[in-house]
C-alpha cells in the first residue's frame, strides 16, 4: 500500500527559530515529491518539488531535502515568521501517474 | 480567471438532501481533480478529469458521488442522499495537461456540513 507519513503531527515554535518537518514514504515507483503549504481555510499551495535525482532544493527560507534510498524527505524552515503558521503537506507522485498521494500534514504554529 | 474558483464556499444541508459543488479551473488547464479533506487530514483523492472524461474515478467512495465536466472546463461534484459522514472540505484543483510533476493549483474549497 502506498503511504506517506509525516512527523511531527503538530509543532509550536517561537518566531525567528528554525524547524524541520519530516516525511517518510513507501510509494513505489517514485517520480517526484512536493511540499505544499496550506493556510487555514485555504487550498494547498506548492512550495517546492524534488525529483528522485535531487538531494536539496531551496525556496527562500524553505529548504527541502530528499533521500530516495531511505525514502525520506524533510522541509527545513529558517528564521520562522508568524506567516509560516500553516499545515505543511508532503505529496508524493508515483511514477508515470497523476494520482498524488498526500500525507496528513504537519500543523506548524509560530508564536511571537 | 486567475485561479481556481469553487462555489459555494460553505454549504449546510440536512441528511438525505442532494448537493452540488462547482469548480471553475484555471483557464487552459485540461486536468481537473476533486479531493476531500477531513479535519486534520491531508486531501483524499476522489476523481481526476482529463478534458471532458473522467480518467480516474477510483476515489469516489460510493455511487452517491458523481462528477461531470461536460465541456472540459467547469466541473460539478454531485452528492446524492447526503450522510453526516460526507461532511468535509471538498477541494478542486487543476493542472496543465500531460504533466506528472504534481503541481496542482487548488481552489479554496467548499466546506460541506451535513446535519
Amino acid at each position: 500500500k502506498n503511504q506517506v507519513e509525516q512527523s511531527p503531527q503538530s509543532l509550536i515554535i517561537l518566531e525567528g527559530k528554525n524547524c524541520t518537518l519530516q516525511c517518510n514514504y513507501t510509494v513505489s515507483p517514485f517520480s517526484n515529491l512536493r511540499w505544499y503549504k496550506q493556510d487555514t481555510g485555504r487550498g494547498p499551495v506548492s512550495l517546492t518539488i524534488m525529483t528522485f535525482s535531487e538531494n536539496t532544493k531551496s525556496n527562500g527560507r524553505y529548504t527541502a531535502t530528499l533521500d530516495a534510498d531511505t525514502k525520506q524527505s524533510s522541509l527545513h524552515i529558517t528564521a520562522s515568521q508568524l506567516s509560516d503558521s500553516a499545515s505543511y503537506i508532503c505529496v508524493v507522485i508515483p511514477g508515470g501517474y497523476n494520482k498524488l498521494i498526500f500525507g496528513a500534514g504537519t500543523r506548524l504554529a509560530v508564536h511571537p | 480567471g486567475a485561479g481556481v474558483s469553487q462555489t459555494p464556499s460553505n454549504k449546510v444541508t440536512e441528511k438525505g438532501k442532494y448537493v452540488e459543488l462547482r469548480c471553475d479551473p484555471i483557464s487552459g488547464h485540461t486536468a481537473l481533480y476533486w479531493y476531500r479533506q477531513s479535519l486534520g487530514q491531508g486531501p483524499e483523492f476522489l476523481i481526476y478529469f482529463q478534458g471532458t472524461g473522467a480518467a480516474d474515478d477510483s476515489g469516489l467512495p460510493n455511487d452517491r458521488f458523481f462528477a461531470v465536466r461536460p465541456e472540459g472546463s467547469v466541473s460539478t461534484l454531485k452528492i446524492q442522499r447526503t450522510e453526516r459522514g460526507d461532511s468535509a472540505v471538498y477541494l478542486c484543483a487543476s493542472s496543465r495537461s500531460g504533466q506528472h510533476t504534481g503541481e496542482l493549483f487548488f481552489g479554496e474549497g467548499s466546506r460541506l456540513t451535513v446535519l
